[in-house]
């Protein structure tokens, strides 16, 4: 497809189980970002890719959480033992080239929602 | 405590009116960004801001970065129902950083 996408675009979890949020970025963009939204918020930086190198992962709220994308295409975004505080939703977006100033492509993002 | 403030937080009024709405900062950003936001979809850029005084028109949209790159603002005249959502604005704080800092938005409703 032309756009980012998303997979799953909703998930139910019981509090406790592992996920997985696939994000498939637009065919040759190099950089990868991955955010969290919570409700009636802005996004946050929760980490970033430049292929496949994992050049910022600042913003993981904890451990828990664990991001790759092993051949700088497809990333997945993994949370271990899911907390109801981890209710969000999850977007992915991908530019041409690393710097913020270029344009982010969002993708729809995955409606987390731990039970 | 949010490095971007936006304000207001939420705005409806009726069509053919004009809005503006607010992002403001303590902190310096290298450039700004404003995005629209639908339910169930991701942002999508509107614009990118990134010289200090700098106005930029997107048809009825007008966006202006602060003198001192701080601040923006939006400024929407004679608002369309189509205009309803939420909008963001972000910013990268040093100029080549990979990631960006968003404003809690500001949901805008233009009622027909």
């Amino acid at each position: 497809g032309a756009g980012v996408s998303q997979s799953p675009r909703y998930k139910v979890a019981k509090r406790g189980q592992d996920v997985a949020l696939r994000c498939d970025p637009i065919s040759g963009h190099v950089s990868l970002f991955w955010y969290q939204q919570a409700l009636g918020q802005g996004p946050e930086f929760l980490t970033y890719f430049q292929n496949e190198a994992q050049l910022d992962k600042s913003g993981l709220p904890s451990d828990r959480f664990f991001a790759e994308r092993p051949e700088g295409s497809v990333s997945t975004l993994k949370i271990q033992r899911t907390q109801q505080e981890d209710s969000a939703v999850y977007l992915c977006a991908s530019s041409l080239r690393g710097a913020a100033a270029f344009e982010q492509f969002f993708g729809p993002g995955t409606r987390l929602t731990v039970l | 405590t949010q490095l971007l403030e936006q304000s207001p937080q939420f705005l409806s009024i009726q069509e053919g009116e004009n809005l503006t709405v607010y992002c403001n900062s303590s902190s310096v950003f290298s450039s700004l960004q404003w995005y629209r936001q639908e339910p169930g979809e991701g942002p999508v850029l509107l614009v990118t801001v990134v010289t200090g005084g700098e106005v930029k028109k997107l048809k009825r949209l007008t966006f202006q970065f602060g003198d001192a790159r701080k601040d923006s603002s939006l400024h929407i005249t004679a608002a369309q129902p189509g205009d309803t959502g939420l909008y963001l604005c972000a910013g990268d704080k040093v100029q080549g950083a990979q990631k960006l800092v968003f404003g809690q938005g500001t949901r805008l409703t233009i009622n027909p």
